[in-house]
């Protein structure tokens, strides 16, 4: 069970708009700490899509942004196009566990 | 354009010890914080723990008791020992690098990959 909580699964027709949430708690996400959004394609290692809630690593369409508030992030994607369809984690930093970096447990995005 | 490389068995025993190697290519060993991540078949991503040179290692806590993770600077490679394994420590096993010095600790930089078997 991951510290930071993400739907199993979304889903949206090419060129609509999804939001992909995660939930933590107080000593990670309301703690203020950052939260960073991976890429996960089929077959290949994660990539930084969002860090520092709201940052685009250069290359990354501005169709991706991040937004977080209290104990919560999102992920949303705009002009859905079929390579998109990927896994998404979320990652922050619990104080709770010793200074460990936690994931959210996944989220797989469909594209209808 | 640094890049990163694991190495090691695809097969370790129940009970024993799993081994393996990240060889940092193409950047300085001593810029970045150092880390192993691993994901089961079908399933999520799990923080393994960091290494870096000025500092104290961090573990992630489930797994505190049985690893180990370090570095070698005069080979450019950091190395995951995790003891005492069983079939739940199958997954594929990343390196990943955190760049030092910046305002925000992300991991940036990942290797390929690589898939351990626990099995007899």
């Amino acid at each position: 069970q991951s510290v930071l909580t993400q739907p199993p699964s979304v889903s949206g027709a090419a060129g609509q708009r999804v939001t992909i949430s995660c939930t933590g708690g107080s000593s990670n996400i309301g703690a203020g700490y950052d939260v960073h959004w991976y890429q996960q394609l089929p077959g290949t290692a994660p990539k930084v899509l969002i860090y520092g809630h709201t940052n685009r690593p250069s290359g990354v369409p501005d169709r991706f942004s991040g937004s977080t508030s209290g104990t919560s992030a999102s992920l949303a994607i705009t002009g859905l196009q079929a390579e998109d369809e990927a896994d998404y984690y979320c990652q922050s930093y619990d104080r709770s566990l010793s200074g460990s970096r936690v994931f959210g447990g996944g989220t797989k995005l469909t594209v209808l | 354009q640094v890049q990163l490389q694991e190495s090691g068995p695809g097969l370790v025993k129940p009970s024993e010890t799993l081994s393996l190697t990240c060889t940092v290519s193409g950047g300085s060993i001593t810029s970045y914080y150092w880390s192993w991540i691993r994901q089961p078949p079908g399933k999520g991503l799990e923080y393994i723990g960091y290494v870096y040179t000025s500092g104290p290692t961090n573990y992630n806590p489930s797994l505190k008791s049985r690893v180990t993770v370090s570095l070698d600077t005069s080979k450019n490679q950091f190395s995951l020992k995790l003891s005492s394994v069983t079939a739940a420590d199958t997954a594929v096993y990343y390196c990943a690098g955190s760049k030092l010095g910046i305002p925000y600790w992300y991991f940036d930089l990942w290797g390929r990959g690589t898939l351990v078997s626990v099995n007899s």
